[in-house]
């Protein structure tokens, strides 16, 4: 099955720094990916949609200066948390859909813990 | 490494019928177990499920967590067109990440 991979799993780092995170489609091109942020009570909310080759669609609400995208291949996609606050400590996950299925046909990353001090 | 695995992948019902959708798991340092209805956006948060044989209920859904044998269902009946979705099922851990499983695709005809 199609696999999705993150890294780091998990990051500390100190208020005002900026932080990378990666992921990637193992097995598969995926033209879009997707990023969430998990809030409590388990409810996750699509902070953006990473397009290969194009900018990245920011929902309503989200800094996309403060959450930089990059989709530079096929298979790799970047949030950039820059400048980040403790209120940004959250769990980040993404997901990539293979071209060709439903944009709601995800396979998701196992996501990055972010601890922001 | 930590699995969970759905099934089926896909399923094609007609109107007024009964699913059953299944997730099984082998993680290690289990917390809760939680189901997703993914239509556009954001999957949409349904049950969490952290004690066995406690049905929890929301109108034409329901869901079960058997931690012995390591799996939940998802009951929805009386099916309606706009049951259709990709459900997933996603495994919290103790240190707060999870692991989804890759989807059951439900096509709910009228």
């Amino acid at each position: 099955g199609a696999v999705v991979s993150q890294h780091p799993s998990r990051v500390i780092c100190k208020s005002g720094t900026s932080v990378k995170i990666e992921c990637r489609s193992l097995d598969f091109q995926a033209t879009t990916m997707f990023w969430y942020r998990q809030f409590p009570k388990k409810s996750l909310m699509l902070m953006a949609t990473s397009n290969e080759g194009s900018k990245a669609t920011y929902e309503q609400g989200v800094e996309k200066d403060k959450f930089l995208i990059n989709h530079a291949s096929l298979t790799l996609s970047t949030l950039t948390v820059t400048s980040a606050h403790p209120e940004d400590s959250s769990f980040y996950i993404c997901s990539a859909s293979p071209p060709g299925l439903p944009r709601n046909e995800q396979f998701f990353g196992p996501g990055t813990r972010l601890t922001v001090l | 490494e930590d699995k969970v695995v759905q099934s089926p992948l896909s399923l094609v019902v007609h109107e007024g019928d009964t699913v059953t959708l299944n997730c099984s798991y082998e993680v290690t340092n289990f917390r809760s177990l939680l189901w997703y209805k993914q239509e556009k956006k954001a999957p949409t948060f349904l049950f969490m499920l952290t004690s066995s044989g406690i049905e929890k209920k929301s109108g034409r859904l329901s869901s079960i967590l058997d931690k012995k044998e390591l799996f939940s269902i998802l009951n929805i009946t009386a099916t309606q067109t706009g049951d259709s979705a990709v459900y997933l099922c996603a495994v919290n851990l103790l240190n707060n990440d999870m692991r989804f499983g890759a989807g059951t695709r439900l096509t709910v005809k009228p």
